[in-house]
């Protein structure tokens, strides 16, 4: 059964460091991952999304990468801000299912002090 | 587009009240989920559907019915509310599965006490 692992649970940086989310998940059969953002009282917003056979995605000071043979990715945070101040999420595609299915991990919730 | 909206953004409910939360997509989208978010927990599917009189059960669907009428509208209801439903309910939309984006509601945040 595929499980979905974010260390740590938060995280709390001072303004412009250099920051790292851990996201593990237990089957490597995947489609892809795709990590998220979520905002207090507000839905899930889509940061970056790795296909099984890519490596790694960069989206302005954000970089993914997905290491599947040891079920893992990584979501690099460059020059955090406050406005970065936020819960990330990460889900997997699993390949095999009976529906479409995503399957999320608890998340990091992340705080930025100014 | 407005996108995914989700009413009401918040309820309060007794054990064993009725209530219907709605979900609209408006990018004519064939799938549409139900997730629930509980406290330091991911998103668990509930209910989904792959178009207009077609839906089936996630992994949490007990306590829960879904129909879908339309491609637009999406309402998931809770018959006899229970404390162990007080979650954090999104809806999502995608235009097919795999390889298609899942995009979400805003949530609707419910307590049954």
């Amino acid at each position: 059964k595929q499980e979905v692992t974010q260390i740590p649970a938060a995280l709390s940086v001072p303004e412009g460091e250099n920051l790292v989310l851990n996201c593990s998940f237990t089957d490597s059969a995947i489609y892809n991952l795709q990590w998220f953002r979520q905002d207090p009282g507000k839905g899930l917003t889509s940061l970056l999304l790795i296909q099984s056979s890519q490596r790694e995605q960069t989206s302005g000071r954000l970089n993914a990468s997905l290491d599947k043979s040891s079920g893992r990715s990584t979501l690099y945070i460059a020059a955090s801000q406050p406005g970065d101040s936020a819960t990330y999420l990460c889900a997997v595609r699993p390949v095999e299912t009976s529906y479409d299915k995503v399957i999320f991990g608890p998340g990091t919730s992340l705080s930025v002090i100014p | 587009n407005a996108g995914v909206t989700q009413t009401p953004k918040f309820r309060i409910l007794k054990i064993g009240q009725s209530m219907t939360l709605q979900c609209t997509q408006d990018m004519n989208h064939n799938y549409m989920y139900w997730y629930r978010q509980d406290p330091g927990m991911g998103l668990k599917l509930i209910y989904y559907s792959v178009g207009a009189g077609i839906t089936d059960k996630g992994e949490v669907p007990n306590g829960y019915n879904v129909s879908r009428s339309t491609t637009e509208d999406f309402p998931l209801r809770l018959e006899l509310a229970a404390p162990s439903q007080t979650s954090v309910y999104f809806c999502a939309s995608s235009y097919a599965g795999f390889p298609y984006e899942q995009y979400f509601g805003p949530g609707t945040r419910l307590t049954v006490t």
